[in-house]
């Protein structure tokens, strides 16, 4: 099982309206969340971080909320735009305590935003 | 550029051949990860750096995976007698504390296809 899984899966909407993508997660002790954009082919780029202790942080028309207690995120996006398809993806850092316990950032599977005009 | 930088970006190799790709970090950054992209899912883990030392190895690094950061600056993933299973993007990222706001940066990834 995932540790941090995150939906739907893939979404298609028109241009100009607003989505959440949604992401929970399993881990503990956590240090902080992100969210990352990927477009096909390239490598992820932060859109937002937060801590245990924020609650919702923006970045443009980007908006992430975090619920610790529930271990929940959501991202909000408004107004999308055509180049706003892209996989979107939760990234929880924990301790993994493989060998000398470390934070590691760990990657949900993302979701597929396709934006149609 | 001052981003994180990896070589080449694209691979194409015959099972059974060895493969190594090259990541060069941000500069002032001590710490280094490499993960593994499957089409459709997320980055997995793989290892990890705190300058020259590696710190953690994921169970996903079977033994003809080898990682190396001799210098604590740029570092190298070596994937011996490749299997079409090793077909995946590798990233690498850097950050300089992955304290509570720190941001790991990414390259653009190294496309490995074993055929």
């Amino acid at each position: 099982k995932n540790q941090v899984e995150q939906s739907p899966q893939s979404l298609i909407i028109l241009e100009g309206k607003n989505c959440t993508l949604q992401c929970n997660y399993t881990v503990s002790p956590f240090s902080n969340l992100r969210w990352y954009k990927q477009d096909t082919g390239r490598g992820p780029v932060s859109l937002t971080i937060m801590t245990f202790s924020e609650n919702t942080k923006s970045n443009g028309r980007y908006t992430a909320t975090l619920d610790a207690d529930t271990k929940q995120s959501s991202l909000h996006i408004t107004a999308s735009q055509l180049s706003d398809s892209a996989s979107y993806i939760c990234v929880v850092t924990y301790l993994i305590r493989l060998s000398g316990g470390s934070y590691i950032p760990t990657f949900g599977r993302g979701t597929s935003l396709i934006v149609h005009p | 550029d001052t981003g994180v930088s990896q070589n080449p970006r694209h691979k194409i190799t015959k099972r059974g051949q060895n493969v190594t790709f090259r990541c060069d970090p941000i500069s002032e950054h001590n710490r280094l990860y490499w993960y593994r992209q499957t089409l459709g899912q997320g980055p997995e883990f793989l290892t990890y750096f705190q300058n020259e030392a590696q710190l953690e190895k994921s169970r996903l690094l079977s033994d003809r995976f080898s990682a190396e950061r001799p210098k604590g600056s740029f570092s190298t993933l070596e994937i011996q007698r490749t299997e079409q299973g090793d077909s995946a993007m590798y990233l690498c990222a850097s950050s300089l504390d992955l304290t509570a706001g720190t941001e790991a940066f990414f390259g653009q990834g190294t496309r490995l296809t074993v055929v």
